[in-house]
């Protein structure tokens, strides 16, 4: 299995729901991402995982939450979200560094509307 | 700190034609580069990697990238465009010490032309 696979693909929420994006991989990566990507605009990194530990948190909002329950699935719990939270949410994972940095290998994103 | 630039935020070609997608980096350290293609409202893919090793790396569809230390740069290369190769392109830089954080270029958008 080479694939991170997202649920649900769509997601139409209004400004007062709690709602949760989830992410899973079973390639034994060790570390998971949360992307936001604006219309036409590259991915922007929210957080990171390793080694099941929040490791990066770049200054998100507290209505953004992530999870790590385990190695091979990552959630991203949402509350009183706002209109300009639309976005794509991609969720990415990488192999244990070798030396190197690994690539990254992405999900195909769950498309969100905050109404 | 690191950085890329992606020269052409709009590339056209004609299928059957040559691609020339232009990477610039700049890193303090050692870098390792990677081009992603994104297909509209999909995830983005991994099409080739340069992590210090051979300079002229091939990835996958026909695609490949030289890396120039000398001339900072990473450019994309395929010898004849597909009407599949249609897409937007990200040049992607990380150094080890940046603890995960990779920085994305802004993108470039490829069409082709039948």
């Amino acid at each position: 299995d080479t694939e991170v696979t997202q649920t649900p693909k769509h997601l139409v929420m209004g400004m007062t729901n709690k709602k949760s994006l989830k992410c899973e991989q079973h390639m034994g990566h060790r570390a998971m991402y949360w992307y936001k990507q604006k219309a036409k605009k590259p991915p922007e990194l929210m957080f990171v995982y390793s080694y099941e530990k929040l490791s990066i948190n770049e200054s998100v909002p507290s209505r953004f939450s992530p999870e790590c329950p385990n190695s091979s699935l990552l959630n991203l719990h949402l509350h009183a979200l706002q209109p300009e939270d639309s976005a794509l949410y991609l969720c990415a994972s990488s192999p244990p560094d070798r030396g190197h940095i690994s690539e990254q290998y992405f999900g195909p994103g769950t498309r969100l509307t905050v109404t | 700190a690191q950085s890329v630039t992606q020269l052409d935020s709009h590339v056209s070609v004609s299928e059957g034609t040559p691609v020339l997608l232009r990477c610039n980096y700049s890193s303090s350290y050692s870098p390792s580069l990677f081009w992603y293609v994104q297909h509209p409202n999909k995830g983005l893919q991994l099409l080739l990697k340069y992590t210090s090793a051979a300079t002229l790396v091939k990835g996958i569809n026909g695609f490949e990238a030289e890396f120039k230390k000398s001339e900072t740069s990473f450019h994309l290369t395929k010898p004849s465009a597909h009407m599949s190769d249609a897409a937007e392109y990200f040049c992607v830089v990380s150094v080890n010490t940046n603890a995960g954080k990779s920085t994305f270029g802004d993108g470039t958008t490829l069409t082709v032309k039948p």
